[in-house]
């Protein structure tokens, strides 16, 4: 069975510094791979995601993720973050047949210190 | 852009009520979804369809009913509200075939039951 692992529930960082947001995943084959920002109070808004070629995808807001199949990571980054990029942010996984089976981490709160 | 919209932000209701929660998405997708976000255990899916009439349990679909009479209207009902279904509610649709288009979501229902 697929699953999602988000080892950080919370992370803080300053304005103006580097993000990395860990996901580690669990499945059979390559999945589809997905980043989702949820605002405070908002649904999720999809970021990025990736299920073939470059190894590393760009997505909105400036964040990018790299997928590493051998360490079944797919970590999402951002080189310097903004105020407005405190949210939560989730990983998910899903098949390559379809939209149906998505699985969820559990989530990572991120707060940007001025 | 994919519209998903729900029919109340915010909703407070008794113990024992009847409660409908309405979606409705505007990109003719097959697959509309419903899901439960409590703090910590990320999203979990209650219900989901893939046509018109159609329906599959998902994670935790004790307590709610779904109802799926448009392609593009997917509701969620609590038949007796009680104090442990006090959630965020959200819904989200995607197309069929095959995966990689990941699922829209709309801005949730926050749901009290008191």
């Amino acid at each position: 069975a697929q699953s999602v692992t988000q080892p950080d529930i919370h992370i803080t960082v300053s304005e103006g510094a580097s993000l990395e947001l860990r996901c580690n995943y669990s499945y059979g084959a390559t999945p589809y791979l997905f980043w989702y920002v949820q605002s405070p109070g908002q649904g999720l808004q999809l970021l990025l995601k990736y299920f073939s070629g470059d190894t590393l995808v760009q997505g909105i807001k400036g964040f990018e993720a790299e997928f590493k199949r051998s360490q079944s990571s797919f970590n999402l980054r951002k080189p310097s973050v903004h105020w407005s990029d405190a949210a939560e942010y989730f990983c998910a996984v899903g098949p390559p047949y379809n939209n149906n089976d998505m699985r969820f981490g559990a989530g990572t709160r991120l707060t940007v210190k001025p | 852009d994919v519209k998903v919209t729900q029919s109340s932000r915010y909703l407070v209701k008794r113990t024992g009520e009847k409660v409908f929660l309405e979606c409705v998405q505007d990109m003719d997708h097959e697959n509309m979804f419903w899901y439960r976000q409590d703090p910590g255990l990320g999203l979990r899916l209650i219900y989901f369809s893939y046509d018109v009439k159609m329906k599959e349990k998902g994670d935790i679909p004790e307590g709610y009913s779904v109802s799926r009479e448009k392609k593009e209207r997917f509701s969620l009902i609590l038949e007796s509200a009680s104090t442990n279904q006090t959630s965020m509610y959200l819904c989200a649709s995607s197309p069929g075939g095959s995966g990689g288009a990941g699922q829209f979501f709309g801005p949730g229902t926050r749901l009290t039951v008191l």
